[in-house]
This record gives C-alpha cells, sequence and structure tokens, in this order.
C-alpha cells in the first residue's frame, strides 16, 4: 500500500488540459520533501517528466508542469497528446519510512 | 550517451538467490549514487535499495533489508543487487537507475533508468 495516492486514471480530448494529484502526508510531501514525476509508456522504463516539484529535464515540453502545496502536489499536462498515453507516478521521501516512496499511479487516456 | 544496462535476472525457486548487475556508460559514474527499483507485474514501482557515490553509504526498503545487499565496483562502472532468501513476493522486473540530486538524498529522482531484468521466483 503506497503512502503516495493518485487518482487510478484521468482522461481528456486532444488540446485540453489534465492535473493528476498525488496527495501524501506529514511525513513526506508535508515534511518538505521534494516530489518528482515519471512517464511510463507500457513496456517501457519509467521516465523522468519534472524534478524537484517544478523543474523539467532537458527535452521534456514546458506543456508538463509541477507544483506542491502542503501535503500534496500535481501534475498537469496542457495541449494534451495522444503520445500522452501512459502511467504517470509520484515520487518522494518518506521519514517513517526513512526510503523514497512511489504514488499509486495514474493512467491518462486520450479520448 | 547516458546508458544503463541491467543484467542477471531469471528463474528462481523460493529461498533461492539471484544477483544482479547494472552496466554503466556515459557518465562519471563514481560521483553518483544508484538504486535499484522494482515493478511487479501490474503494479506501481517500488524504490528497493541505494548506495552512495563512493559506497560509503547504502539504504534499504523495509521489505528486502537483510536479504538483499547493494553493493559497486566503481572501476567496473557497475552496481550490483545481490538478492537471498527469495520469495514469490520479490517476483519483479528490476531496474538499475542513476540517482539525481543536490545536497540532501531525500530529494534525489531517479533521472536514468536501465532496461530492466526480470527475477521470476517459484516452484
Amino acid at each position: 500500500q503506497s503512502v503516495l495516492t493518485q487518482p487510478p486514471s484521468v482522461s481528456g480530448a486532444p488540446g485540453q488540459r489534465v492535473t493528476i494529484s498525488c496527495t501524501g502526508s506529514s511525513s513526506n510531501i508535508g515534511a518538505g520533501y521534494d516530489v518528482h514525476w515519471y512517464r511510463q509508456l507500457p513496456g517501457t522504463a519509467p521516465k523522468l517528466l519534472i524534478y524537484g516539484n517544478t523543474n523539467r529535464p532537458s527535452g521534456v515540453p514546458d506543456r508538463f508542469s509541477g507544483s506542491k502545496s502542503g501535503t500534496s502536489a500535481s501534475l498537469a499536462i496542457t495541449g494534451l497528446q495522444a503520445e500522452d498515453e501512459a502511467d504517470y507516478h509520484c515520487q518522494s521521501y518518506d521519514s517513517s519510512l526513512s526510503g523514497y516512496v512511489f504514488g499509486t499511479g495514474t493512467k491518462v487516456t486520450v479520448l | 550517451e547516458v546508458q544503463l544496462l541491467d543484467s542477471g535476472g531469471g528463474f528462481v525457486q523460493p529461498g533461492g538467490s539471484l544477483r544482479l548487475s547494472c552496466a554503466a556508460s556515459g557518465f562519471p559514474f563514481d560521483i553518483n549514487a544508484m538504486s535499484w527499483v522494482r515493478q511487479a507485474p501490474g503494479k506501481g514501482p517500488e524504490w528497493v535499495a541505494t548506495i552512495g557515490g563512493i559506497g560509503s553509504r547504502m539504504f534499504y526498503a523495509d521489505s528486502v533489508k537483510g536479504r538483499f545487499t547493494i553493493s559497486r565496483d566503481n572501476s567496473k562502472n557497475t552496481v550490483y543487487l545481490q538478492m537471498n532468501s527469495l520469495s514469490a513476493e520479490d517476483t519483479a522486473l528490476y531496474y538499475c537507475a542513476r540517482n539525481r540530486g543536490s545536497g540532501s538524498y531525500y530529494n534525489y529522482s531517479f533521472d536514468t533508468w536501465g532496461q530492466g531484468t526480470l527475477a521470476t521466483v517459484s516452484t
């Protein structure tokens, strides 16, 4: 059972904006630890999408943005494209578990 | 090009052992912390273990503590995961990943991943 909760699925039409939430607690996100986001296409390894709450690695388009507030974080995808259909995972550190934790994962569907 | 190549997975009976390897290239290996992350079929990723750049610090998920050992050979640009006392719950695709971050390791992300190597524990 993951300590970071995400909605199982979100969907949107091409061109729309979708957001994915990642809800934690006072021992992880609420403690001030950074949140990172990954995209995982079927049959492939996760790929870093956002690091340090809001930063994009080189090559990640600015359609992807991250934010964090209190015990939660969010990933926003604007201008939704067919290639954005994938699983998305948040990740942080948890002081109670003394280790890194991943979210429950969200499947994004482009209608 | 930054690259991680995972190997060593296979089929093993409960109670058995496996040693996974991850060969790194394209970046200064010895200054980067490295980790293993696993993903069971149909599940999300689960962090397993991390080792510091010079190998002075290792830490583990509670689910593998005492059974798994992470190590590295900086002369070979390789990180290892020795897995002992395996059970069916350890069946997963195991990914090697490079840690990214400055300052506290608490805020590390995983910025480069291997292709994964499958470990199957079954009778």
